[in-house]
């Protein structure tokens, strides 16, 4: 199993663009995550899918979208980009909610 | 205001010593607790879950402690390997294992 992919790994971004952050997970997991990682602070929980065609809203969704058509992808989406978004996006998945969860390599985002 | 709070920040530790960090929360109501390690540019790898019932729980050379009554976690690294350099991180979770609060880490180095 390849586990939790992320792509790409590193990107720049200028201010108003707009990209998609990929995350696929070849476990049959459910339960699927994106989080955001800023310097010296805990991870920030952005939005978060239970299962194939359900999305909930995390601690800081504000400039992000996310849709789940398929168990395997999670995919990210922002919006006009601003500098506030630049940070470390970590993509995780999990059987349940209670479980372990597995996460990918992350995708390291500049906005400038 | 959920929060999970690591000390120390940071650690320096003689390779084959052993060392203790601590986690401190105000989550409510728990669910469960666990710890995290992070590697440099990597994600975070599970180590241990502790449910409310648990009071102890082991991984090899890691053996991480709870006490819900006075909301506090360890976790125990018994002789230490030049691999376990990296961020050592506290999560709690509420409810349905939907709502995580991360804390910041406790940064630890092993040298020769």
């Amino acid at each position: 199993n390849a586990g939790v992919t992320q792509t790409p790994k590193f990107r720049i971004l200028k201010i108003g663009q707009s990209m998609t952050l990929q995350c696929a997970q070849d476990m049959n997991h459910n339960y699927m995550y994106w989080y955001r990682q800023d310097p010296g602070m805990g991870l920030k929980l952005i939005y978060y899918s239970v299962g194939a065609g359900i999305t909930d809203k995390g601690e800081v969704p504000n400039g992000y979208n996310v849709s789940r058509s398929t168990t395997e992808d999670f995919p990210l989406r922002l919006e006009l980009a601003a500098p506030s978004q630049t940070s470390v996006y970590f993509c995780a998945s999990s059987y349940g909610g209670q479980e372990t969860q597995y996460f990918g390599p992350g995708t390291r985002l500049l906005v400038l | 205001k959920n929060q999970v709070e690591q000390s120390p920040q940071s650690l320096i530790i003689l390779e084959g010593k052993n060392c203790t960090l601590q986690c401190n929360y105000t989550v409510s109501p728990f669910s469960n607790l666990r710890w995290y390690k992070q590697d440099t540019g990597r994600g975070p790898v599970s180590l241990t879950i502790m449910t409310f019932s648990e009071n102890t729980k082991s991984n090899g050379r890691y053996t991480a402690t709870l006490d819900a009554d006075t909301k506090q976690s360890s976790l125990h690294i018994t002789a230490s390997q030049l691999s376990d350099s990296a961020s050592y991180i506290c999560v709690v979770t509420t409810g349905g294992g939907n709502k995580l609060t991360f804390g910041t880490g406790t940064q630890l180095k092993v040298e020769l």
